[in-house]
């Protein structure tokens, strides 16, 4: 059975960092790109990040370029997600998804989600 | 990158149907056949309903079907029961640069 398990969020301030942790099982972590999506309080879902099965290639949404940095460690089933320079915008529930593929091929879907860690930026 | 432009709302009674759309551009919805659905009941995690336009994943009642045109696409929910009554989103590929692109999101109400 696939799980995704994210970890590491928490209230933060203004300018603050935090880093998320999403810890996979029940199937081959190495295989598959991974994303981050968020959801703000009483909003819809905004694409945040996306890695590559190796980590070699990343991905950004404009609103966190720069600030945000993804990386996995495909030893531990692992994704992370830094934020830094953290702002009220950012206030948020973090998910972590797998990316689909179909006969071998990454389709650019998400087929299993994590439950979502919150993420509160306030002074 | 824009999100895609769905209806903040649809409705319906038990047993009709009810079709949302998803309009987006020649960047994403019109470019690639990379559209997917995704359902979401309040304080839970999405669930993907449809990928690559109108694939089904296993355990997805076929009540659920997906379709496009140009830069359109649209989710239909056909026999609509209590259980359907969820936000859904659509999703969409938009090239290697931005990558992945979602709706705005439509509030299915079952009447």
């Amino acid at each position: 059975e696939v799980q995704l398990l994210e970890s590491g969020g928490g209230l933060v301030q203004p300018g603050g960092s935090l880093r998320l942790s999403c810890e996979a099982s029940g199937f081959t972590f190495s295989s598959y790109a991974m994303t981050w999506v968020r959801q703000a309080p009483g909003k819809g879902l905004e694409w945040v990040s996306g890695i590559s099965s190796s980590g070699s290639y990343t991905f950004y949404a404009d609103s966190v370029k720069g600030r945000f940095t993804i990386s996995r460690d495909n030893s531990k089933s692992t994704l992370h997600l830094q934020l830094n320079s953290l702002r009220a915008e950012d206030t948020a529930v973090y998910y972590c998804a797998k990316i689909g593929y179909n006969n071998g091929h990454k389709s650019y879907y998400f087929d299993y989600w994590g439950q979502g860690t919150l993420v509160t930026v306030s002074s | 990158q824009s999100a895609l432009t769905q209806p903040p709302s649809a409705s319906g009674s038990p047993g009709q149907s009810v079709t949302i759309s998803c309009t987006g551009t020649s960047s994403d919805v019109g470019g690639y056949d990379y559209v997917s659905w995704y359902q979401q009941y309040p304080g839970k995690a999405p669930k993907l309903m449809i990928y690559e336009v109108n694939r089904r994943p296993s355990g997805v009642p076929d009540r659920f079907s997906g379709s496009k045109s140009g830069n359109t696409a649209s989710l239909t929910v056909s026999g609509l029961q209590a259980e359907d009554e969820a936000d859904y989103y659509c999703s969409s590929y938009a090239g290697s640069n931005a990558y992945s692109v979602f709706g705005t999101g439509t509030k299915v109400t079952v009447l």
